[in-house]
This record gives structure tokens, C-alpha cells and sequence, in this order.
């Protein structure tokens, strides 16, 4: 079975400065990947996601994520962070073909934005 | 206009009452899901429909059972409550079952069982 790994438990960072945030999975073949954002007491939106193409994904408020395939990898980066962006962020996997309907999230990463 | 929408937002019972939580959405989606949050904010998947079938059953207690009236609802019926059901419950869709499809989630209901 898949896993996700979000390896950050919750990160503080001050306005301005740059953030990843880390997503690693275990599944070998080919894969679909997603970050999803959930703002404090609303539910999850997409930020962005991968599918093929491009490994280096932009998304949403200026997020952007970079798929290495041979790290198991798809971490989430900003290069400048507002107060605006406190919130749960999750790493989402889900494997490619045939009866590949769920979606697996990793534990998420709560990001903290000191003004 | 909401796209996936839940009622209610907040359900607070008693341990071994029966509840149901109804979910919608107008997205013309194929495919729904129902996902718990726990407390550490854990999602994990519980139900999936396709075109009012069921397509993902995972191991949860068969206190919870999903209802599929047409393919814009999926309803979630628990039994006989228990205090480990306390948790924000989201509802999402996506176009299909296609890789690629994003998932869109309803604003989540949190039950909280005494």
C-alpha cells in the first residue's frame, strides 16, 4: 500500500521568508501528486498538482512544487510567505491506472506565519 | 453556489444515538467520498462512490453506512456511536475516477460524541 510522509510536524517561520515543506511517498510506479491547503476552521483546496509533463509545478498564491522521481519526492515551496498563509498544508498521492481511485494524504504540516 | 456542501456543520450527540450527515454536490461530478479527520488532523479515506456505486469500502466499522440516492448525494449514516467517532467528517467530489482528477471537499462537519 502507499504512504505519505510529510516530515514536518509544524513549521514557524516570519513574514517574508522562503518555506518548503517536505513530501516524500512510497509507491513505485507512476503517480499522481497534489498539495492541498486547509485555512484555519475551512476546508481543503488544491494548491497545485502534478499529473506528467513538467516536474516543476506552479499553483496557486505562488506556490510551486518540483517532482524528483527518483526521491519519491514532491516538496511544496514558496519564496516569500505572508502572515496569510497560515494553514494546514497536505501532500496527496495517488497511483496511476486502472482501479486507481484513492487518494492517500500524508499527515500535513502546520505552517505558522509570525507577522 | 456552493460547489460540495454538508449539513450539518457541527452534530454534538450522545454515545449510542444513530446520526446522519448529508452531503452534495453541483459540480456534475461522477464520484464522491466521505473522509475523517481526526484529532491530529489525519485524513483518511472511508467511502468512495462512482456513479452511485460503491468503489472504495475501507476498514471502517459497519456502524457507518453510506447512501448514494443519485449521483449529486452521498449521505453518511452512523449507529450506535462511540465516543472514537468524534472527528470532522469531509465530503468531496471529482469528475471521475481518472487519475488526474482533483478532488473538491465540502466544508467538513465535526461530530463530537459525549
Amino acid at each position: 500500500a502507499q504512504s505519505v510522509s510529510q516530515h514536518n510536524h509544524h513549521v514557524i517561520l516570519s513574514e517574508a521568508a522562503s518555506l518548503e515543506l517536505g513530501c516524500n511517498y512510497s509507491y513505485g510506479g507512476t503517480v499522481n501528486l497534489f498539495w492541498y491547503v486547509q485555512y484555519p476552521g475551512q476546508h481543503l483546496q488544491l494548491l497545485l498538482k502534478y499529473f506528467s509533463g513538467d516536474p516543476l509545478v506552479k499553483g496557486i498564491k505562488g506556490f510551486e512544487a518540483e517532482f524528483i522521481k527518483s526521491k519519491f519526492s514532491f516538496n511544496l515551496r514558496k519564496p516569500s510567505v505572508q502572515w496569510s498563509d497560515t494553514a494546514e498544508y497536505f501532500c496527496a498521492v495517488k497511483h496511476s491506472g486502472a482501479g486507481s481511485y484513492q487518494l492517500t494524504f500524508g499527515k500535513g504540516t502546520k505552517l505558522s506565519v509570525i507577522p | 453556489d456552493t460547489a460540495v456542501s454538508q449539513t450539518p456543520k457541527y452534530l454534538v450527540t450522545q454515545m449510542g444515538n444513530d446520526k446522519s450527515i448529508k452531503c452534495e454536490q453541483n459540480l456534475g461530478h461522477d464520484t464522491m467520498y466521505w473522509y475523517k479527520q481526526d484529532s491530529k488532523k489525519f485524513l483518511k479515506i472511508m467511502f468512495s462512490y462512482n456513479n452511485k456505486e460503491l468503489i472504495i469500502n475501507e476498514t471502517v466499522p459497519n456502524r457507518f453506512s453510506p447512501k448514494s440516492p443519485d449521483k449529486a448525494h452521498l449521505n453518511l449514516h452512523i449507529n450506535s456511536l462511540e465516543l472514537g467517532d468524534s472527528a470532522v467528517y469531509f465530503c468531496a467530489s471529482s469528475l471521475s475516477t481518472v487519475d488526474y482528477n482533483e478532488q473538491f471537499f465540502g466544508p467538513g462537519t465535526r461530530l463530537t460524541v459525549l
